[in-house]
């Protein structure tokens, strides 16, 4: 099983950078895309980096996505932290031909 | 705008059925497939299945596989999804959510069905 691993927490204050690792279990994590989602407490997910890079039409960009094949990694960059950048953050891309999430990290500001 | 609106909680006991609707709008329903996500409380999201609202192909997670079923119904913009044979642990909060079948990325989910499994 094609497994994505993140960090279960990170920390970081206001007006700082932080960066969120998703490692891929096997095989190339380039092989397909890797979206990034944003979640509150009580709330649905939001996209906020979409095909390993991109951010949808209202995400600022302070949110950026990127690709290290050689960690078999994707990580998910925020600068300029704000208390609002709070909450959950998940990758998700494809293994054995379904959708897989990592496990989420917890992004505290403080 | 895109919108996609859930049924209403639901409360089963053991051994139940659950059946979640999903109604989209805003966007050519037939464009774009239906994927279904669960979360357990305090935990973190699970990919239950996908299904093409173009032609009623469908995947599901192995783990589940005979136990749910997903439909579109495109005279109504709505996707359901049956869960049969239910547990305690299957009590949680089902997203349903717009997929691109191109670029992959889920760009659109539901507010959430509270599903609660006790006896």
């Amino acid at each position: 099983n094609f497994i994505l691993t993140q960090p279960p927490s990170v920390s970081e204050s206001p007006g700082k950078t932080v960066t969120i690792a998703c490692t891929g279990s096997s095989g190339s994590i380039a092989s397909n895309f890797v979206h990034w989602y944003q979640q509150r407490p009580g709330s649905a997910p939001t996209i906020v980096i979409y095909g390993d890079n991109r951010r949808p039409s209202g995400v600022p960009d302070r949110f950026s996505g990127s690709i290290d094949s050689s960690a078999n990694s994707a990580s998910l960059t925020i600068s300029g932290l704000k208390t609002e950048d709070e909450g959950d953050y998940y990758c998700q891309s494809y293994g054995d031909r379904n959708v897989v999430f990592g496990g989420g990290t917890r992004l505290t500001v403080l | 705008q895109v919108q996609l609106v859930q049924s209403e909680a639901e409360v089963k006991k053991p051994g139940a059925s659950v059946k979640v609707s999903c109604k989209a709008s805003g966007y050519r329903f037939t464009s774009y497939g239906i994927t279904w996500v669960r979360q357990e409380p305090g935990q973190g999201l699970e990919w239950m299945g996908w299904i093409s609202t173009y032609n009623g192909n469908t995947k599901y997670a192995p783990k589940l596989q005979g136990r749910v079923a997903m439909t579109a119904d495109t005279s109504t913009s709505t996707a359901y999804m049956e869960l049969r044979s239910l547990r305690s642990d299957d009590t949680g909060v089902y997203f349903c959510a717009r997929e691109d079948d191109v670029t992959t990325e889920i760009d659109f989910w539901g507010q959430g069905t509270l599903v609660t499994v006790s006896s």
